[in-house]
């Protein structure tokens, strides 16, 4: 069964560097997303992507974040400038069309960032 | 609107012993449900979805989910607890909002299974 993979597994960066995220999702899923979970709390969404731009992002998407798809295949989150509280696990997700009960989302295994 | 309440931040049951994890939702449009799985250190799993079909849905890893309307629930149940059902598990409602659908994750419930 197709998966959404991402990568790396676990990512450790100092306060104050840029890291990116990636994932690679599902071949003919349109629809991509990023959430992330900090340890012990919710689920927390992040930002939706279709059709090569932002179609929603949540308070916690500030200029600080950023998605791109550089090419047909990855998808990709940019923290410019990480504080320690962007520690979290980041959590790709992918899907063929929002909202109908038979296009649920499928997830990545995340990527575990710690920023000391 | 749409939000998910789960209703139980934990719940601790017996190898051997039903499993029920509660869901309440609130949608102002037919929602999609679903319920994801989050085993330690891994990703949300899939386990199963309810799409306006049957009421009663059967997922993956002998759990089953009940779609009731008239009590806004959606909660899971398992009839014999295994070791490996210990996880997190996410309520997760699609539903339609002025801006579009929106998927609102629950606030989770950890299932732990005593031996």
């Amino acid at each position: 069964e197709p998966e959404v993979t991402q990568t790396p597994s676990h990512q450790v960066t100092q306060m104050g560097q840029e890291v990116i995220l990636r994932c690679v999702p599902i071949s003919n899923h349109l629809y991509f997303y990023w959430y992330r979970q900090i340890l012990g709390q919710k689920v927390e969404f992040l930002v939706s992507f279709y059709n090569n731009e932002i179609s929603e992002k949540s308070e916690i998407f500030d200029d600080q974040f950023s998605v791109e798809r550089p090419d047909g295949s990855n998808f990709t989150l940019k923290i410019r400038s990480t504080k320690l509280e962007d520690s979290a696990m980041y959590f790709c997700a992918s899907s063929e069309i929002p909202g109908q009960g038979n296009s649920p989302l499928h997830f990545g295994n995340g990527t575990r960032l710690t920023v000391t | 609107a749409q939000s998910v309440t789960q209703l139980d931040s934990h719940v601790s049951v017996s190898e051997g012993t039903p499993v029920l994890l509660r869901c309440n939702y609130s949608s102002s449009y037919s929602p999609s449900l679903f319920w994801y799985v989050q085993h330690p250190n891994k990703g949300l799993q899939l386990l199963l979805k309810y799409t306006s079909a049957a009421t009663l849905v059967k997922g993956i890893n002998g759990f089953e989910a009940e779609f009731k309307k008239s009590e806004t629930s959606f909660h899971l149940t398992k009839p014999s607890a295994h070791m490996s059902d210990a996880a997190e598990y996410f309520c997760v409602v699609i539903g339609l909002n002025t801006g579009g659908f929106k998927t609102i994750f629950g606030a989770g419930t950890r299932l732990f299974v005593k031996a």
